[in-house]
């Protein structure tokens, strides 16, 4: 069935470096979206991106959607305590349900 | 946007019994949409609640253990029948638009903590 795979599964980074996830789709998606969930909390949308190619920027967030959209990533720059959490991506399929990543857990190191 | 609840926050139950959650949606959805998640797991599909009819389960999920009920578009109840330790998880409800050219991002509620003893 159709997949989507995410990496790394954790990410260690120090307070003020970068962060980066890696979404990828087995089959082509109609879109795909990112969510955060913080600790103890549920998943929160962040962004849906649709074109072939796109890229979105929030504030210190990058998202970009690859060219066959089928991968995508997220990129947040100079990480904050407040980055902290699990961030999902989840692909779109032709019933509108969202196939989900297993997430990249972003630990920031004291 | 939309603001989903959920009850109960958690609960804690004998095995073999059966526990209901029910899910509230502040406004119109089209799709509503039942999760469980693990501690530190991605989330799991359940089924796709579909109003006044039967819902959609995704593979390794039937309709005995798991029964749903969407009588409108704002509302949605998930059965844990017969339960046992292995059905402790974080139960989530999800609530979106879809299709078109709207944002088909889901909304969230807060989650159900089952813990079956």
């Amino acid at each position: 069935g159709q997949q989507v795979m995410q990496i790394p599964q954790y990410q260690h980074v120090q307070e003020g470096e970068d962060f980066t996830t890696y979404c990828n789709s087995s089959t082509t998606l109609s879109n795909i979206q990112w969510y955060k969930q913080r600790p103890g909390g549920h998943p929160v949308f962040l962004i849906q991106l649709v074109k072939s190619g796109e890229v979105k920027k929030q504030k210190r967030l990058t998202f970009q959607f690859g060219e066959a959209k089928k991968n995508s990533s997220l990129h947040i720059t100079a990480t904050q305590t407040t980055d902290v959490g699990t961030y999902f991506c989840a692909g779109e399929d032709s019933n509108y349900q969202l196939i989900w990543g297993a997430g990249t857990k972003l630990i920031i190191k004291p | 946007s939309a603001v989903i609840s959920q009850k109960p926050s958690r609960d804690i139950c004998q095995r073999g019994t059966s526990l209901t959650i029910q899910c509230q949606v502040d406004s119109q959805v089209t799709m509503m949409f039942w999760y469980r998640q693990q501690p530190g797991q991605s989330l799991t599909l359940i089924a796709t609640a579909n109003q006044g009819s039967e819902a959609t389960y995704e593979s390794g999920f039937v309709i005995d253990k798991f029964p749903i009920s969407r009588p409108n578009l704002t509302f949605s109840t998930l059965t844990v029948s017969n339960m046992s330790p292995e059905d402790s998880s974080i139960y989530l409800c999800s609530g979106g638009l879809a299709g078109g050219t709207v944002i088909n991002e889901q909304f969230f509620g807060p989650g159900t903590r089952l813990t079956v003893l």
